[in-house]
């Protein structure tokens, strides 16, 4: 079972280039999110999808787009990175929604930076 | 506004106790989570409280009392596996995560 998986681990882009982190999770989960988390500051949603063809923005959705074709995937793209985006994204899901005992399985990470 | 507060590091020995407290000012209240967050890892769940009181689990117990807007978590026996950042998170009326900046927790022998 190999829970959240995201790619790349690491991924170096220059301003105003573009590119997707790619996020499968295989545990059938309704809820799918992005986070960044900066150095200081708690995670940020980014975009989140309660379930195949529904997506929803976030706390920071500026200059990131997201979709969900499938109960699994859950892509988010970079339309022109900027130095600001320089982060690193967390894909997380969980079994359901408008729950309060929805815990995340978080991806290892994406260590994003942009020059 | 929405706001988590907790403290930005602490120091606590190996084998000893250590209690890391979390305060909330949320649009509502749908339960407090806590995370372990290992350097350069992913978080991972440790905790969840909806209802005031302590609820134990092996060496860690959170505690939540709603009508002060106050969590601690507790660990005991310290370990260096331990070392880690803590991070608090309240689920909002709208069942969005607030999350805390995280409590580094350093261990030392």
């Amino acid at each position: 079972n190999a829970g959240v998986t995201q790619t790349p681990k690491f991924q170096v882009l220059k301003t105003g280039q573009s590119m997707t982190l790619q996020c499968a999770q295989d545990m059938n989960h309704e809820y799918m999110s992005w986070y960044r988390q900066d150095p200081g500051m708690g995670l940020r949603l980014i975009h989140y999808s309660v379930g195949a063809g529904i997506t929803d923005q976030g706390e920071v959705p500026n200059g990131y787009n997201v979709s969900r074709s499938t109960t699994e995937d859950f892509p988010l793209r970079l339309l022109s990175a900027a130095p600001s985006q320089t982060s690193v994204y967390f894909c997380a899901s969980s079994y359901s929604t408008g729950s309060g005992a929805n815990v995340l399985t978080f991806g290892a990470g994406s260590r994003l930076t942009v020059l | 506004g929405q706001n988590i507060d907790q403290p930005t590091e602490m120091t606590a020995t190996e084998g000893a106790i250590v209690q890391i407290n979390c305060t909330y000012q949320t649009s509502g209240f749908n339960g407090l989570f806590w995370y372990q967050q290992h350097a350069g890892e992913a978080p991972t769940f440790l905790s969840y409280n909806v209802l005031d009181g302590l609820e134990e689990k092996g060496r860690f117990s959170s505690f939540l009392s709603r009508s002060k807007g106050y969590s601690y978590l507790l660990l005991k026996e310290l370990q260096m596996k331990d070392s880690a950042s803590y991070l608090c998170a309240v689920m909002d009326s709208n069942y969005q995560l607030i999350w805390g900046a995280g409590t580094k927790l350093i261990i030392k022998p």
